[in-house]
């Protein structure tokens, strides 16, 4: 079984859609993750969430939303597609206490804009 | 505000060589992760080692070392014997013990293994 896994793997939309990227994690962790991978390859935190707090990159538009129906599942909502958000956006779990506290990720979903 | 540097966007090793990637950060917190995750051309993010600042002695995975010096905050990779299927992205992150702020990663080190 795939600990986390996001859908669709690549996402083809034109300008001014408004799409979904679904993320479950099974691994029974207490906090999510999005993160963007930008074109340059660098990988920046967009939101992170537990049953207590959602934290936001104060850098990320608000055209962006993450939505919890429950623990194992958090995904993000994006409206009015632009082509800057063209990129790799990664989900992510982890344990935010214990011992172990690296994150498990997704594979992945390549979002092209045209 | 963390952040972590890593100074070589570049490396390239020949195969069964060493090869040792850098990464410094600046923290002001005593209770921190740093990981090294790997990325091969298949996008997956694949965690190579993880090190807790409160243990002084370095993490080790099979070929896979860190040299951890706290006080000078660097978190350098060593990877022994180097195969072809090491050929990846690697990217040192750091993240901060509790909390859910998730993950603050460097720029990345593209790694080439030469045949």
């Amino acid at each position: 079984d795939t600990a986390v896994s996001q859908t669709p793997k690549y996402l083809v939309t034109q300008m001014g859609n408004d799409k979904s990227i679904k993320c479950e994690q099974n691994l029974g962790h207490d906090t999510m993750y999005w993160y963007k991978q930008d074109s340059k390859k660098f990988l920046k935190i967009m939101f992170s969430y537990n049953n207590k707090e959602l934290i936001i990159n104060e850098t990320v538009p608000n055209r962006f939303s993450p939505k919890s129906p429950d623990k194992a599942h958090l995904n993000l909502h994006i409206n009015s597609l632009e082509l800057g958000d063209s990129a790799v956006y990664f989900c992510a779990s982890s344990q935010e206490q214990g011992i172990r506290a690296e994150a498990f990720f997704g594979q992945g979903t390549r979002l092209t804009v045209v | 505000a963390q952040t972590v540097t890593q100074s070589q966007p570049e490396m390239s090793v020949q195969e069964a060589e060493t090869v040792t990637l850098s990464c410094t950060y600046d923290t002001s917190e005593s209770d921190y992760y740093l990981f090294w995750y790997k990325q091969p051309p298949s996008r997956q993010m694949i965690l190579v080692i993880r090190q807790e600042a409160y243990k002084q002695q370095n993490a080790t995975e099979n070929r896979f070392s860190v040299n951890f010096q706290k006080a000078a905050k660097s978190f350098s990779l060593k990877i022994s014997d180097s195969q072809l299927g090491d050929a990846a992205m690697y990217f040192c992150a750091y993240r901060r013990g509790g909390g859910a702020d998730g993950l603050t990663f460097g720029k990345g080190t593209h790694l080439i293994i030469q045949p």
